[in-house]
């Protein structure tokens, strides 16, 4: 069974672009979650969506955006790029279920430069 | 203060020491996550749970609800036990948010 997709696996930007990343979630899994962690920080929830709706969302600024597909994957927008943007991007995915457990993607390593 | 924390942040052991890694919540949670993370970035999780504790292998989690606490265990440490663990907590209310402690840095030397 394929696990959680991620593309791409590094992007590099400049300062007010936009970046767009993509996620597939596991077969069957209707949720997915979206993750920061930026150097020197912890993980940090940004997103999760299910059934196509928005979920939950962090504590985030609205230029982190995202949406999730009738395939049920997933993309996370991020809009006017700052350099503390630069960070992995973590993608998970779950059965719909408070009790599920999440299965992580590898990642993308944005960079702004 | 951090909803989830861990000690020590940062743990080096020779091989074959018996490793503990601790987290401590301070949240209704319902459901508690051991994560860890390789030095590429990819995340794997170890074990999900509520309560008791479980094993896989050379791994063993505990949780006392009480006391809002788990531990990580790692039998015959051995070198390629070397990562980032991460406790993780899934909050009662917006449960499938998952709120994370700042990671602990195990080096196991040969």
């Amino acid at each position: 069974e394929a696990g959680v997709t991620q593309s791409p696996t590094h992007l590099i930007k400049t300062r007010g672009q936009q970046a767009t990343l993509r996620c597939s979630p596991i077969s069957g899994h209707t949720s997915v979650y979206w993750y920061q962690q930026a150097l020197g920080l912890g993980l940090q929830f940004l997103l999760w969506y299910d059934e196509g709706e928005e979920r939950n969302r962090g504590n985030f600024p609205p230029r982190f955006s995202g949406r999730q597909f009738p395939n049920y994957s997933s993309e996370l927008n991020v809009n006017a790029l700052e350099l503390e943007d630069s960070a992995l991007y973590l993608c998970a995915s779950s059965i719909y279920g408070s009790y599920n457990e999440q299965f992580f993607g590898p990642g993308t390593r944005l960079t702004v430069l | 203060k951090n909803e989830v924390e861990q000690s020590p942040q940062n743990l080096t052991a020779q091989e074959g020491e018996f490793i503990t890694i601790n987290c401590s919540y301070s949240v209704g949670i319902s459901a508690l996550h051991w994560l860890q993370q390789h030095p590429g970035g990819g995340i794997v999780s170890l074990f999900m749970l509520s309560s008791g504790k479980k094993k896989h292998g050379r791994l063993i989690a505990t949780i006392n609800i009480q006391e809002k606490h788990s531990s990580l265990h790692i039998t015959a440490s051995h070198p390629r036990d070397s990562a980032v663990y991460i406790c993780a907590v899934s909050l009662f209310q917006g449960a499938q948010k998952l709120v994370f402690g700042q990671g602990t840095r195990l080096t196991i030397n040969p």
